[in-house]
């Protein structure tokens, strides 16, 4: 049975501070996904990886994914407040057409 | 295009009572699921659906049935509601495997 992990639950960063969320899996996939949920409302999806290797950019947020290792990072550079909110991973198991989320991260950022 | 529409946005039930969730996509997506959101617990998948006619079982199906008799719709049924079935619940649809979910506003029910 697929497992997905997030570290850390919580994040709490300065304005202008780097940080990085990881997501490890327990199985076989090569498909990761990510996405941003504000307090209140639905998901939103900011990233698709679907290769060992892939990496892909959006402003300040980058995401990769090590399928070796089972493992994906969204890096944050330079936080600003907007990027307050609770990020999630989740992977679509190998043969099946599951997509198991994460238990997410919740980043706070303040001056 | 209204993307993925559920309704109700809230609800209260009372323990054994039923009610269906419905949601409604028009942007021909094959892949349909249900997720329920519980704080410190994160998505958890009821059930999916990856054409008209095809559902499996997600994580957590105990409690709850579906059907997908037509591409645009795939409706949550809840057959005798329990107060651990207190939940908002997410409603997602994609176009092919590989795709992002599109998600919809969620419902908010609520049993007592």
């Amino acid at each position: 049975e697929l497992k997905v992990e997030q570290n850390p639950l919580f994040l709490s960063m300065q304005e202008g501070k780097n940080y990085t969320i990881y997501c490890n899996y327990s199985t076989t996939s090569d498909r990761l996904y990510w996405y941003r949920q504000d307090p209140g409302k639905s998901l939103e999806s900011l990233f698709v990886l679907l290769s060992n290797g892939a990496v892909k950019q959006e402003g300040r947020l980058m995401a990769s994914l090590d399928t070796k290792a089972r493992l994906s990072t969204l890096h944050i550079t330079a936080a600003v407040h907007d990027l307050s909110a609770t990020y999630f991973c989740a992977v679509e198991t190998y043969n099946t057409d599951k997509l198991i989320f994460g238990t997410g991260t919740r980043l706070q950022v303040f001056p | 295009n209204a993307g993925v529409t559920q309704t109700p946005k809230f609800q209260v039930l009372k323990t054994g009572q039923s009610m269906t969730l419905q949601c409604a996509q028009d942007m021909n997506h094959e892949y349909m699921s249900w997720y329920r959101q519980d704080p410190g617990m994160g998505l958890r998948l009821i059930h999916y659906s990856v054409g008209a006619g095809i559902t499996d079982q997600g994580e957590v199906p105990n409690g709850y049935n579906v059907s997908r008799s037509t591409t645009e719709d795939f409706p949550l049924r809840l057959l005798s509601a329990a107060p651990s079935q207190t939940s908002v619940y997410f409603c997602a649809s994609r176009y092919r495997r590989g795709g992002g979910y599109t998600f919809g506003s969620g419902t908010r029910l609520t049993v007592v």
